[in-house]
Parts: structure tokens; sequence; C-alpha cells
């Protein structure tokens, strides 16, 4: 069974403090990670897919790396509006995704 | 382009009523999904289509049939609401090309129901 765990569950910030966040996961062959965001009272929005081991995608001040267990996304110099909850999801051969519970960010100005 | 719209936004409903929640998307998407968003629980995938006129069970059917007349729309149904089902439910679609490709995801605004 594909599992993905987010850690950690909660993640308060001053603006311009740079964290990441975790998404550690079990999966029978990846086809792909994926990270959303998502704010309050939203659908989630789409951030990255990964598809390998090694690869890094980046968008603002937003980077996403994978490796064979995890994946990580680093967060440069936050700001405010970057506050939400990011979804971590994977997607196994001819499977639907499997979503983690997700990581609330608070960026405190 | 609207992407993936849902109707209602809200919803109140007493135990034992009926409803019909309407995904609409207007990206020639082949596959669309329902899920159901809870506290502490994460996205959990109710029903899903490969295409129109298909529909598959996800990881919490129970309570809940769906229909794909049209490739566009996607309803999900709730035959005698309870309690339980209170949540945020969430439509998505997605286009998967070649066998092997991944399966970027689109959600839709939510619909955010609530039974007594």
């Amino acid at each position: 069974e594909d599992q993905v765990t987010q850690s950690p569950e909660a993640l308060r910030l001053q603006e311009g403090e740079s964290s990441s966040l975790n998404c550690s996961y079990t999966v029978s062959g990846l086809r792909g990670l994926f990270w959303y965001r998502q704010d309050p009272g939203k659908g989630p929005e789409f951030l990255f897919t990964l598809y390998s081991a090694g690869e890094e995608k980046e968008k603002e001040r937003l980077k996403a790396t994978l490796t064979k267990k995890e994946s990580f996304l680093h967060i440069t110099a936050p700001k405010p509006e970057d506050s939400a909850t990011y979804l971590c999801a994977v997607q196994a051969p001819y499977s639907t995704l499997t979503f983690g519970k997700g990581t609330m960010l608070l960026v405190s100005p | 382009n609207a992407g993936v719209t849902q109707t209602p936004k809200f919803r109140v409903l007493k135990t034992g009523q009926s409803m019909t929640l309407l995904c609409a998307q207007d990206m020639n998407h082949e596959y669309m999904y329902w899920y159901r968003q809870d506290p502490g629980m994460g996205l959990r995938l109710i029903h899903y289509s490969v295409g129109e006129g298909t529909t598959a069970k996800g990881e919490v059917p129970d309570g809940y049939n769906v229909s794909r007349l049209k490739k566009q729309n996607f309803l999900l149904g709730l035959e005698s609401a309870a309690p339980s089902q209170t949540s945020v439910y969430f439509c998505a679609s997605s286009y998967v090309g070649e066998i092997s490709s991944t399966d970027t995801q689109y959600f839709g605004p939510g619909t955010r129901l609530t039974v007594l």
C-alpha cells in the first residue's frame, strides 16, 4: 500500500526565515511525486511534478527536490503570501494519487 | 478557460435527504475524480472516471454514487445523507495521454456540505 507522510504538521516562520517541508513516501514504483498548495477555503493548486531521484524544480521562492525515499519543498526567504497548506502526493504505475495530510505553513511579517 | 467548476459551493442537508454535486471541466480531460477532505484525514478518493460512461471506486466509495454521461461532467450523488458525510468535496480532472504519463490533477474550488 502506498503511503505518504508529511512533516511537520504545522510550521510557523518569520518573513525571510528559510526552511524546508518534508514528504516521506513508500510506493511500489514511483511514476510521479506531486506538490500542491492549498489556501483556506479553496481547492489544491498544482505546483510541481518530480519524476526521478535527483530531480529539482523551482518556482519563485519554492524549490522541490526528490530522493528515492522523500521529497523536500524548500522555501527561501518566505513572504506572508506563502502561507498555505502544502500537500504532497505520489503516483504508482496504473494507480491514482495517494495524498499526505499536508503541512500548514504560516509566515508572519 | 474556467478550468474545473463545482456546483453548489455550500449545502446543508438533513439526515436522509439526497443531493447531487455537479463537477464540470472545460479542459477536455479524460479522467475525473471526486475527493473528500476532512480535518486530519487529508484528501481521500471517493470515485473516479477514466472516460465518458465509465466509473470506478476509490478509497471511500460507500454511500456515494457517480455518473459520467458527458466527458466534461462528473456527478456525485448522495442517496441518503448521513452526518458522517459532512465534509468538503473536491472534484479534479486530468489529461492522461500516453499510458506511461503521469496524472497531474487540477482541482475545483470545492463544495462544503453539512449534514445535520
